[in-house]
């Protein structure tokens, strides 16, 4: 299965910033898709990126705020834009290993985000 | 209208006791894939299973079963001979139709093995 480096594991950031969070697979992938875990939740996924077109988002989540490079098929970054407290949240990147029977979605160990 | 259910926020077992834990769904794709994740308190996401909606046979790996019952739309998550690394969160998933990959999670159980 794919093997994901996500980066930063953690960061702690001033409201108004931006945080930018890399993810870069050893295996080129179609896409990748980004998720949200607010404290105590599930995951939400945010958008999916393809390499070479724009990024799909989902409902409630939009560009401006959470805009997403696909440079190549290895790397994705996703930038959270103006912070707020509430963008505090685990954000983890993933993709479909190719045999998704065995071994389904791969996920990065996510990036841990306190606002203050 | 959530597509993906599991209704046991949190669960106990004794170690070395068998565990199900919940899982329904909701969808009107006839081609669709479940999974099942457990998160521990590291937070990392593991795959455990998968279970593809024409597949005539329950999926096993291991300690993990999955009990699939597509007229119920049930998929619930069998462990047996529960273990104490097994505390974790445990997210039942969904994927929909067959040319786009998105997943759905479910809110998660909590799993707690008692010594």
């Amino acid at each position: 299965s794919a093997v994901i480096s996500q980066k930063p594991s953690r960061d702690i950031c001033q409201r108004g910033t931006s945080l930018t969070i890399q993810c870069q697979v050893d295996s080129q992938v179609t896409m990748m898709f980004w998720y949200r875990q607010q404290p105590g939740q599930s995951l939400t996924l945010i958008a999916t990126a393809n390499q070479g077109s724009e990024a799909t988002y989902e409902s409630g989540f939009v560009i401006d705020k959470f805009p997403i490079s696909r440079p190549n098929l290895t790397f994705s970054t996703l930038t959270v834009s103006n912070l707020s407290p509430e963008d505090s949240s685990i954000y983890l990147c993933s993709v479909l290993n190719s045999d998704r029977d065995n071994y389904g979605y791969t996920f990065g160990s996510g990036t841990r985000l306190t606002v203050v | 209208a959530q597509k993906i259910t599991q209704t046991q926020p949190g669960m106990f077992v004794q170690e070395k006791e068998a565990v199900t834990l919940d899982c329904t769904y909701d969808t009107s794709d006839q081609s669709y894939g479940l999974f099942w994740y457990k998160q521990p308190s590291s937070g990392e996401m593991i795959f455990l299973i998968y279970q593809g909606s024409y597949d005539e046979q329950n999926a096993t790996e291991g300690r993990y079963s999955l009990n699939f019952q597509k007229a119920r739309k049930s998929a619930n998550l069998v462990i047996s001979a529960s273990q104490l690394g097994d505390s974790a969160m445990y997210f039942c998933a969904m994927r929909e139709g067959t040319s786009y990959d998105k997943v759905i999670f479910g809110p998660g159980t909590s799993l707690s093995v008692i010594p």
